[in-house]
């Protein structure tokens, strides 16, 4: 069955340091999607992809970076990890032409001491 | 004007009653409203959807009603049981701006037996 996977599901990370979330999807979805969750503001666009080598900034995308090298994955970049990043981070994917039904990876707990 | 105001932001329900969740949003652009459940844990899945031609959609249990002209709509859940404890997120999205959805604040959802 065709899935979306995120890794790790929980990190702990230090002030200042560069975190790489992975995000890999068996759907063959053109569209992919990083969120972050935080109580009180739903989820928020980080960035956004429509395919290889495309990239756009979602609504609060300061401070984080993506990539697309192929259509599988879209790792999302913290490069120097602040407190105000802890929070869950959801990757999500859909087709082209579909794209409000997103399916939704199980998420990553980070947490920036 | 790109966001969706969700209320309440938490609900408690006995089993067999009705959940009301409400959303109101301002962009006239939007022409897509999905609603996605999220259980603790998981990443949110896509519940049921409607778009502003009709102004209701029924799937079982769950109804969303669309009152286009006050810019609002909500999602019913009739006979609510404790399976359907959960956060629920309503989002809108401009179908021709493909994949990006503008999430509300969700709601959590307590039934009680």
């Amino acid at each position: 069955d065709a899935e979306i996977t995120q890794s790790p599901r929980h990190k702990i990370t230090e002030t200042g340091r560069q975190v790489t979330l992975a995000c890999h999807q068996t759907w063959n979805h053109n569209n992919m999607f990083w969120y972050r969750q935080d109580l009180g503001h739903g989820l928020r666009l980080i960035h956004y992809s429509y395919g290889v080598q495309d990239t756009n900034k979602g609504e609060v995308s300061d401070g984080y970076s993506v990539s697309r090298s192929n259509t599988e994955d879209l790792p999302l970049t913290l490069e120097s990890a602040a407190s105000s990043q802890t929070s869950v981070y959801f990757c999500a994917s859909s087709a082209r032409g579909e794209g409000y039904e997103q399916y939704f990876g199980p998420g990553t707990r980070l947490t920036v001491t | 004007q790109q966001q969706v105001k969700q209320s309440p932001q938490s609900l408690i329900v006995q089993k067999g009653g009705i959940s009301i969740i409400n959303c109101a949003y301002e962009n006239t652009a939007f022409d897509y409203f999905p609603w996605y459940q999220q259980f603790p844990g998981k990443g949110p899945a896509l519940l049921i959807a409607i778009r502003p031609d009709v102004s209701e959609k029924k799937e079982g249990r769950f109804t969303i009603s669309f009152n286009k002209s006050a810019k609002q709509f909500s999602l019913h859940i009739m006979d609510s049981q404790p399976g359907d404890s959960a956060t629920y997120f309503c989002a809108a999205s401009i179908s021709s701006n493909t994949g990006k959805l503008i999430f509300g604040q969700g709601t959590t959802l307590q039934v009680k037996p």
